[in-house]
């Protein structure tokens, strides 16, 4: 169980265009999901907290307008990279969790690359 | 947010127990532990959490120190599969501003020899 669905894995787009990637938790309700970003042999940065049906919560540096976060349902959550720069290019995971209780099952990462 | 300290890399025989060491002197009282291990280009893998008493499940074991300013997560045969970054992360505990949030640190670099 808990199994965190992440589309698509991997995206190649133009400078100036936007790029759409869905997160999606199959077999549990996810009120909270969460986006990640990783740079080249770095560690997992935190950028926005999704909630289900109000706005995101967005780390600090994080441009909210850049990285738009939508929760439409309790099952999936979309980050939309807008106007997208070679400079954003980086791999992106998405994480929910079924409880407080639980572990966070993390989705299989979008490998994004800008050119 | 509460951090933690791991030492960058460790190595480890196949077939041998692995002892992976985290500080977390700042904790608080409602902070969990939780490990996860990522490979490369995949996203995080869950390990284990706890939050005062040890845990085992059927990849790890989670040893917390009785002041739950350390914990140990232990291997108990590493297979070549169990090569991988480990991350301890404390996960934000009930009325805190970081409430559910985890904050992933460097890492331990585990390297598992045939």
């Amino acid at each position: 169980g808990a199994v965190v669905s992440q589309h698509p894995s991997r995206v190649i787009c133009k400078s100036g265009t936007s790029v759409k990637i869905e997160c999606r938790s199959l077999d549990f309700q996810a009120t909270t999901m969460f986006w990640y970003r990783q740079f080249p042999k770095q560690s997992l940065m935190l950028m926005a907290t999704s909630n289900e049906g109000s706005k995101a919560t967005y780390e600090q540096g994080v441009e909210k307008d850049k990285f738009l976060i939508n929760h439409a349902s309790l099952t999936l959550s979309t980050l939309t990279v807008t106007s997208a720069h070679p400079e954003d290019s980086s791999f992106y995971i998405c994480s929910a969790s079924r409880g407080a209780f639980y572990g966070y099952t993390f989705g299989s990462g979008t490998r994004l690359t800008v050119v | 947010d509460a951090k933690t300290t791991q030492p960058n890399s460790m190595e480890s025989n196949e077939e041998e127990p692995v002892h992976l060491p985290c500080n977390h002197s700042t904790i608080s009282g409602t902070d969990y532990i939780h490990w996860y291990r990522q490979l490369p280009s995949q996203g995080p893998e869950y390990v284990i959490h706890g939050l005062t008493s040890n845990v085992n499940n059927r990849m790890a074991s989670l040893a917390i120190a009785e002041d739950r300013k350390s914990s140990t997560l232990i291997l108990h045969r590493a297979t070549l599969r169990d090569a991988a970054v480990y991350y301890c992360i404390l996960r934000g505990g009930a009325g805190g501003t970081s409430y559910g949030k985890l904050t992933f640190g460097q890492g331990t670099i585990l390297t598992v020899h045939p």
